[in-house]
C-alpha cells in the first residue's frame, strides 16, 4: 500500500530534551516536506527537500532540523523542544514538488512541557 | 493580510442541500490552486485541483477568480460524510512553487 508513515504518532516531553520524529515513504518520490499545523495559523512548512541531500527551509525552520540521506526517509529532527514547538505536525511526500498531489502522513501531535 | 484567506465557519448545512465557501489568495502571480479536504485530526488529503476554466467533480465544483483573486468550492447534494475542514492551497511562485495553505473551513452536515 502506498503509504507515508511518521512516528511516533503522539509524544509527550520536556523542553530541551532533543527528539526525532521520523517519516517514511514508499512511492520512490522526490518531494518531501514537513508542516506544522496550530488552530487559527493553518499548515505551515518547516523544511522541504527537492532529493536525496538537497533540503532547504520552509516558512517557519527556527528550532527544526532535517536530513534526507536516502530518498524514502526524512526526519525531523528538535534539537532543544521547546513549548512553542507544540503543534500537530505533518510530513508529505509528491512525486517531483510543490505543484503535485501532496501525500501526506498520519501526524504526530507532540506536546512539550 | 494572510496569503490566503478562508473563512473559518463552521458551515452548517442540512444533509442535500447545497453549501458554497471561497477563498481569497493575495499573490497575483499564483498559478496554482487547490483544495484538500481534512477530516478532524486528520491528514490532509487532496480533493481536487482549481483549473482556469472551473472544474467539476462528482457533487464538487471548483471556480477560479482570477481578477478577485479568490476560489470557490461548491457542494451540492450534501452527504453528511462531506463534513470535514475544507483546506484552500496556492502555490508561490517565487519560493519554488512552495504552497500555502489557507486555515480551513469547516463544513458540518446535519441530518
Amino acid at each position: 500500500e502506498a503509504q507515508v508513515t511518521q512516528n511516533p504518532r503522539y509524544l509527550i516531553t520536556v523542553t530541551g530534551k532533543k527528539l526525532t520524529v521520523t517519516c517514511s515513504q514508499n512511492m520512490n518520490h522526490e518531494y518531501m516536506s514537513w508542516y506544522r499545523q496550530d488552530p487559527g495559523l493553518g499548515l505551515r512548512q518547516i523544511y522541504y527537500s527537492m532529493n536525496v541531500e538537497v533540503t532547504d527551509k520552509g516558512d517557519v525552520p527556527e528550532g527544526y532540523k532535517v536530513s534526507r540521506k536516502e530518498k524514502r526517509n526524512f526526519p525531523l529532527i528538535l534539537e532543544s523542544p521547546s513549548p512553542n514547538q507544540t503543534s500537530l505536525y505533518f510530513c508529505a511526500s509528491s512525486l517531483a514538488g510543490g505543484l503535485e498531489t501532496q501525500y501526506f502522513g498520519p501526524g504526530t501531535r507532540l506536546l512539550v512541557l | 493580510r494572510k496569503e490566503v484567506e478562508q473563512d473559518p465557519g463552521p458551515f452548517n448545512v442540512p444533509e442535500g442541500a447545497t453549501v458554497a465557501f471561497n477563498c481569497t489568495y493575495s499573490n497575483s502571480a499564483s498559478q496554482s490552486f487547490f483544495w484538500y479536504r481534512q477530516d478532524c485530526r486528520k491528514e490532509p488529503k487532496l480533493l481536487m485541483s482549481v483549473y482556469s476554466s472551473g472544474n467539476e467533480d462528482g457533487r464538487f465544483t471548483a471556480q477560479l477568480n482570477r481578477a478577485s483573486q479568490y476560489i470557490s468550492l461548491l457542494i451540492r447534494d450534501s452527504k453528511l460524510s462531506d463534513s470535514a475542514t475544507y483546506l484552500c492551497v496556492v502555490n508561490k511562485p517565487a519560493a519554488g512553487n512552495k504552497l500555502t495553505f489557507g486555515g480551513g473551513t469547516r463544513v458540518l452536515v446535519k441530518p
